[in-house]
């Protein structure tokens, strides 16, 4: 398994730009979620997914877009990126059955908007 | 909305010395999750809660979901230089709610 995957590792944008941050993970979750990380603010939810077909804003959606078509993948548009979208971004999937959770970060997406 | 809160924000400990760190909600939770985070990395999940009063142990890392199900602890014995990272709380709902991280405590341990 190669776990939650995103790409790309490191982005750099203008602002005005779009583009799309892309998830895949290979573990058949249903759940699978996008963060942003900013210095002392911890991971704040953007948007969320309980399974193919279905999404969610979390805290922090605006100037985002979310699509699920797939089990396998959770992609994040940026539409028009702004300074303040800077950030690191993290993928995550997770599984929860049998009384027990199995969660997964994928390893994060640098982006800089200028 | 909800809202998780961490303390303390960060701890300078001796190498040896345990720790404890705890996280409250203003929101009733029927799960917890205590995650690492180390730099550069994706954080990784430690350790699930799922009922309250549950004490779950993970090698030297013990936490626990309050009474109340608003709050969580997470103790670190006999601390070693590689548990230096950012310790974060995550809960949610129900199972099928998102969820949400708080701002995370940030462990230094000095040998």
């Amino acid at each position: 398994n190669a776990g939650v995957t995103q790409t790309p590792k490191f982005q750099v944008l203008k602002t005005g730009q779009s583009m799309t941050l892309q998830c895949a993970q290979d573990m058949n979750h249903e759940y699978m979620s996008w963060y942003r990380q900013d210095p002392g603010m911890g991971l704040r939810l953007i948007h969320y997914s309980v399974g193919a077909g279905i999404t969610d804003q979390g805290e922090v959606p605006n100037g985002y877009n979310v699509s699920r078509s797939t089990t396998e993948d959770f992609p994040l548009r940026l539409l028009s990126a702004a300074p303040s979208q800077t950030s690191v971004y993290f993928c995550a999937s997770s599984y929860s059955g049998g009384g027990t959770i199995r969660a997964f970060f994928g390893q994060g997406t640098r982006l800089t908007v200028v | 909305g909800q809202q998780l809160n961490q303390s303390p924000q960060s701890m300078f400990i001796q190498e040896g010395e345990d720790v404890s760190m705890n996280c409250t909600s203003s929101s009733i939770f029927n799960t917890w999750l205590w995650y690492k985070q180390e730099p550069g990395e994706g954080p990784v999940l430690l350790i699930a809660l799922y009922k309250a009063g549950e004490l779950t142990s993970n090698g030297r890392l013990t936490a626990q979901f309050g009474i109340t199900r608003k709050d969580s602890f997470l103790n670190i014995s006999a601390s070693i230089p590689s548990d230096v990272g950012i310790y974060f709380c995550a809960g949610r709902r129900t199972s099928y709610d998102k969820v949400i991280f708080g701002p995370g405590t940030s462990l230094s341990v000095i040998p």
